[in-house]
Protein backbone atom coordinates (compact mmCIF):
# COMPACT_ATOMS: atom_id res chain seq x y z
CA UNK A 1 0.00 0.00 0.00
CA UNK A 2 1.76 3.46 -0.59
CA UNK A 3 0.32 4.59 3.03
CA UNK A 4 -1.67 8.30 3.42
CA UNK A 5 -0.53 10.54 0.59
CA UNK A 6 -0.51 14.36 0.92
CA UNK A 7 -0.16 16.93 -1.02
CA UNK A 8 1.34 19.77 -1.22
CA UNK A 9 4.32 18.52 0.85
CA UNK A 10 5.23 22.03 0.49
CA UNK A 11 3.68 25.70 0.22
CA UNK A 12 4.07 29.43 1.04
CA UNK A 13 1.45 31.13 0.26
CA UNK A 14 0.82 35.11 1.01
CA UNK A 15 -1.38 36.17 4.05
CA UNK A 16 -4.87 36.41 2.98
CA UNK A 17 -4.68 33.73 0.08
CA UNK A 18 -6.66 30.62 0.70
CA UNK A 19 -4.86 27.22 1.35
CA UNK A 20 -6.23 23.50 0.69
CA UNK A 21 -4.51 21.08 1.41
CA UNK A 22 -5.47 17.86 0.65
CA UNK A 23 -5.60 13.98 2.18
CA UNK A 24 -5.74 10.23 0.49
CA UNK A 25 -5.84 7.87 3.17
CA UNK A 26 -5.59 4.13 3.21
CA UNK A 27 -7.78 2.52 1.59
CA UNK A 28 -9.95 0.64 3.87
CA UNK A 29 -9.29 3.23 6.51
CA UNK A 30 -12.66 4.12 8.16
CA UNK A 31 -11.13 6.86 10.48
CA UNK A 32 -8.96 9.97 9.39
CA UNK A 33 -7.58 12.76 11.18
CA UNK A 34 -5.91 16.15 10.43
CA UNK A 35 -3.34 16.88 13.20
CA UNK A 36 -0.89 20.29 13.07
CA UNK A 37 2.02 20.38 14.35
CA UNK A 38 4.31 23.24 15.53
CA UNK A 39 7.29 23.50 17.63
CA UNK A 40 5.37 25.54 20.34
CA UNK A 41 2.57 23.03 20.55
CA UNK A 42 3.41 19.86 19.11
CA UNK A 43 1.15 17.46 17.37
CA UNK A 44 -2.47 19.01 17.85
CA UNK A 45 -5.84 16.91 16.49
CA UNK A 46 -7.88 19.50 14.52
CA UNK A 47 -10.46 17.24 13.52
CA UNK A 48 -11.39 13.11 12.43
CA UNK A 49 -13.92 11.81 10.19
CA UNK A 50 -15.74 8.43 11.14
CA UNK A 51 -16.77 6.73 7.59
CA UNK A 52 -16.43 10.17 6.23
CA UNK A 53 -19.01 11.91 8.81
CA UNK A 54 -16.74 14.51 11.11
CA UNK A 55 -16.95 13.63 14.49
CA UNK A 56 -14.78 15.76 16.38
CA UNK A 57 -13.40 19.19 15.12
CA UNK A 58 -13.51 20.78 18.27
CA UNK A 59 -9.64 21.47 17.90
CA UNK A 60 -10.49 23.51 14.59
CA UNK A 61 -8.97 26.58 15.98
CA UNK A 62 -10.78 29.13 13.86
CA UNK A 63 -13.72 29.55 11.54
CA UNK A 64 -11.17 30.03 8.68
CA UNK A 65 -10.71 26.31 8.88
CA UNK A 66 -12.82 23.85 7.39
CA UNK A 67 -12.69 20.98 6.56
CA UNK A 68 -14.69 18.41 4.35
CA UNK A 69 -14.36 14.30 3.23
CA UNK A 70 -16.76 14.02 0.28
CA UNK A 71 -15.71 10.37 -0.10
CA UNK A 72 -13.93 7.29 1.59
CA UNK A 73 -10.19 8.21 -0.66
CA UNK A 74 -10.18 12.22 -0.18
CA UNK A 75 -10.46 14.43 2.13
CA UNK A 76 -9.52 18.24 2.30
CA UNK A 77 -8.48 21.23 5.30
CA UNK A 78 -8.67 24.67 3.43
CA UNK A 79 -7.73 27.60 5.55
CA UNK A 80 -9.29 31.06 3.80
CA UNK A 81 -8.18 33.46 5.20
CA UNK A 82 -4.59 32.31 5.56
CA UNK A 83 -2.63 34.00 8.58
CA UNK A 84 1.24 33.49 9.09
CA UNK A 85 0.33 31.83 12.21
CA UNK A 86 -1.33 29.29 10.91
CA UNK A 87 2.70 28.32 9.27
CA UNK A 88 3.01 24.96 10.29
CA UNK A 89 3.06 21.04 9.78
CA UNK A 90 -0.48 19.95 8.51
CA UNK A 91 -0.53 16.10 9.10
CA UNK A 92 -3.55 13.43 7.69
CA UNK A 93 -3.76 10.13 9.24
CA UNK A 94 -5.70 7.35 8.78
CA UNK A 95 -6.73 4.03 10.87
CA UNK A 96 -8.90 1.09 10.31
CA UNK A 97 -10.04 1.84 14.08
CA UNK A 98 -8.60 3.93 16.53
CA UNK A 99 -8.77 1.61 20.13
CA UNK A 100 -5.31 -0.15 19.92
CA UNK A 101 -5.06 0.00 15.64
CA UNK A 102 -2.26 1.61 14.10
CA UNK A 103 -2.79 5.17 13.07
CA UNK A 104 -0.83 5.94 9.95
CA UNK A 105 0.73 9.52 9.24
CA UNK A 106 1.21 11.00 6.24
CA UNK A 107 4.29 12.75 5.35
CA UNK A 108 2.83 16.19 6.21
CA UNK A 109 2.32 19.52 4.29
CA UNK A 110 4.40 22.19 5.46
CA UNK A 111 2.91 25.47 5.41
CA UNK A 112 4.73 29.10 5.40
CA UNK A 113 2.62 32.12 5.55
CA UNK A 114 4.20 35.23 4.69
CA UNK B 1 -6.70 17.89 32.20
CA UNK B 2 -4.98 14.95 30.24
CA UNK B 3 -1.28 15.62 29.74
CA UNK B 4 1.73 13.41 28.94
CA UNK B 5 4.98 14.22 29.99
CA UNK B 6 8.37 13.55 28.46
CA UNK B 7 11.56 13.47 29.71
CA UNK B 8 14.59 13.89 29.11
CA UNK B 9 13.57 16.71 26.18
CA UNK B 10 16.88 15.91 24.24
CA UNK B 11 19.65 13.74 24.67
CA UNK B 12 22.96 13.04 22.51
CA UNK B 13 24.63 9.24 22.55
CA UNK B 14 27.46 7.83 21.24
CA UNK B 15 26.32 4.83 18.31
CA UNK B 16 26.49 1.30 20.16
CA UNK B 17 25.20 2.86 23.43
CA UNK B 18 21.77 2.59 24.93
CA UNK B 19 19.37 4.54 25.85
CA UNK B 20 15.86 5.20 27.89
CA UNK B 21 13.25 7.73 27.25
CA UNK B 22 10.55 8.43 29.86
CA UNK B 23 7.17 9.10 29.18
CA UNK B 24 4.35 9.44 32.34
CA UNK B 25 0.73 10.25 31.81
CA UNK B 26 -2.53 11.53 33.75
CA UNK B 27 -4.65 10.30 30.49
CA UNK B 28 -7.63 8.59 32.58
CA UNK B 29 -9.30 6.38 31.49
CA UNK B 30 -6.64 5.05 29.58
CA UNK B 31 -7.05 3.21 26.88
CA UNK B 32 -3.31 2.47 24.96
CA UNK B 33 -0.01 3.92 25.26
CA UNK B 34 1.95 4.21 21.59
CA UNK B 35 5.40 4.78 21.01
CA UNK B 36 5.78 6.93 17.57
CA UNK B 37 9.37 7.79 16.16
CA UNK B 38 9.28 10.81 13.86
CA UNK B 39 12.36 11.57 11.31
CA UNK B 40 13.14 15.11 10.14
CA UNK B 41 11.09 16.05 7.90
CA UNK B 42 8.65 13.21 7.59
CA UNK B 43 5.27 11.83 9.71
CA UNK B 44 5.55 9.99 12.50
CA UNK B 45 5.68 6.21 12.65
CA UNK B 46 4.18 4.00 14.74
CA UNK B 47 6.62 1.67 17.12
CA UNK B 48 4.78 0.01 19.61
CA UNK B 49 0.92 -0.13 21.15
CA UNK B 50 0.11 -1.22 24.31
CA UNK B 51 -2.98 -1.65 25.85
CA UNK B 52 -3.54 -1.62 30.09
CA UNK B 53 -3.12 -5.49 30.54
CA UNK B 54 0.59 -4.95 28.35
CA UNK B 55 3.78 -4.82 30.65
CA UNK B 56 6.06 -5.00 27.41
CA UNK B 57 6.81 -4.45 23.76
CA UNK B 58 9.00 -4.97 21.51
CA UNK B 59 9.64 -4.15 17.88
CA UNK B 60 13.20 -4.51 16.69
CA UNK B 61 15.88 -2.59 18.60
CA UNK B 62 13.29 -0.58 20.69
CA UNK B 63 11.21 -2.00 23.68
CA UNK B 64 8.69 -0.24 25.38
CA UNK B 65 7.35 -0.89 29.22
CA UNK B 66 4.05 -0.03 30.51
CA UNK B 67 3.09 0.47 34.42
CA UNK B 68 -0.62 1.34 34.43
CA UNK B 69 -0.69 1.63 37.98
CA UNK B 70 1.90 4.70 38.08
CA UNK B 71 1.24 5.98 34.35
CA UNK B 72 4.98 5.92 33.37
CA UNK B 73 6.13 4.16 30.30
CA UNK B 74 9.24 3.71 29.02
CA UNK B 75 11.21 3.54 25.45
CA UNK B 76 14.61 1.81 25.75
CA UNK B 77 16.75 1.59 22.48
CA UNK B 78 19.36 -0.69 22.26
CA UNK B 79 22.57 -0.80 20.46
CA UNK B 80 21.43 2.75 19.08
CA UNK B 81 22.43 3.48 15.05
CA UNK B 82 22.75 6.67 13.38
CA UNK B 83 19.32 6.07 11.93
CA UNK B 84 17.67 6.35 15.13
CA UNK B 85 18.34 9.80 15.42
CA UNK B 86 14.88 11.45 15.33
CA UNK B 87 12.32 12.73 18.29
CA UNK B 88 10.20 10.12 20.12
CA UNK B 89 6.81 10.86 20.77
CA UNK B 90 4.50 8.99 23.70
CA UNK B 91 1.09 9.21 22.67
CA UNK B 92 -1.80 8.26 25.56
CA UNK B 93 -5.47 6.98 24.20
CA UNK B 94 -8.40 7.65 26.45
CA UNK B 95 -11.13 5.04 26.43
CA UNK B 96 -13.54 8.04 26.74
CA UNK B 97 -13.40 9.47 23.33
CA UNK B 98 -11.12 8.68 19.85
CA UNK B 99 -8.90 11.90 21.11
CA UNK B 100 -5.35 11.10 21.23
CA UNK B 101 -2.96 13.03 24.05
CA UNK B 102 0.84 13.73 22.48
CA UNK B 103 3.72 14.31 23.95
CA UNK B 104 6.07 17.10 22.99
CA UNK B 105 8.81 14.18 22.63
CA UNK B 106 12.39 13.51 22.87
CA UNK B 107 14.86 14.22 20.70
CA UNK B 108 17.80 11.88 20.43
CA UNK B 109 20.48 12.47 18.68
CA UNK B 110 23.07 9.50 17.88
CA UNK B 111 26.59 10.01 17.20
CA UNK B 112 29.17 8.10 15.30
Amino acid sequence: DAGVIQSPRHEVTEMGQEVTLRCKPISGHDYLFWYRQTMMRGLELLIYFNNNVPIDDSGMPEDRFSAKMPNASFSTLKIQPSEPRDSAVYFCASSRLVAGNTIYFGEGSWLTVV
Amino acid sequence: KNQVEQSPQSLIILEGKNCTLQCNYTVSPFSNLRWYKQDTGRGPVSLTIMTFSENTKSNGRYTATLDADTKQSSLHITASQLSDSASYICVVSSSNDYKLSFGAGTTVTVRA
